[in-house]
């Protein structure tokens, strides 16, 4: 079964500061995309950034960055420059293709806590 | 545009009843989808839409039924309500897939007692 984890259920960030959230995958496919969500206290899931796996490339958005690393399924998500507007749940997410379809499945999330 | 649009934001239902969750889009997306959020579970996807008249199961389709008659509305309905739907819904739509950006409603809080 193709599964994404996400083994911090909480973390905690000063302002300012930067956190790293940690996600890992499992999936026998070569080409596929991996997204980070953000969803907060307001409840509306926000794309924070999407990444190709066949593009080796690091991607970025902002304060944002992303350290992808295929051999090892792991997808990290870095915010430099941490503010209060960062708290939220954040969501990893897998891009998993089954037969003709396309399907999103997501790791049960992180819940980043940002203090001033 | 609206964007991705849900109704009701907010619903309590009695075990055995039925109600349908509505979900519209202005965005002319092909793609379309319904997850329940529950807590420590993340989003789990119930059914999907590749376009008008076509769809299929997600993870957890079981007591949920929908439907595409159009590009815009794709409604989830709950036959039978039972407590272990209380959730949060929300639906997503997106270009083409799952490999583009999905574009979420506000969610909404069903409890079924």
């Amino acid at each position: 079964a193709q599964t994404v984890t996400q083994s911090q259920p909480e973390m905690s960030v000063q302002e300012a500061e930067t956190v790293t959230l940690s996600c890992t995958y499992d999936t026998s496919e070569s080409d596929y995309y991996l997204f980070w969500y953000k969803q907060p206290p307001s409840r509306q899931m926000i794309l924070v950034i999407r990444q190709e796996a066949y593009k080796q490339q690091n991607a970025t958005e902002n304060r944002f960055s992303v350290n992808f690393q295929k051999a090892a399924k792991s997808f990290s998500l870095k915010i430099s420059d941490s503010q209060l507007g960062d708290a939220a749940m954040y969501f990893c997410a897998y891009r998993r293709r089954q037969g003709g379809s396309e399907k999103l499945v997501f790791g049960k999330g992180t819940k980043l806590t940002v203090n001033p | 545009n609206a964007g991705v649009t849900q109704t009701p934001k907010f619903q309590v239902l009695k075990t055995g009843q039925s109600m349908t969750l509505q979900c519209a889009q202005d965005m002319n997306h092909e793609y379309m989808s319904w997850y329940r959020q529950d807590p420590g579970m993340g989003l789990r996807l119930i059914h999907y839409s590749v376009g008008a008249g076509i769809t299929d199961q997600g993870e957890v389709p079981n007591g949920y039924n929908v439907s595409r008659s159009t590009t815009e509305d794709f409604p989830l309905r709950l036959l039978s309500a039972a407590p272990s739907q209380t959730s949060v819904y929300f639906c997503a739509s997106s270009y083409s897939g799952g490999r583009n950006t999905q574009y979420f409603g506000p969610g909404t809080r069903l409890t079924v007692l």
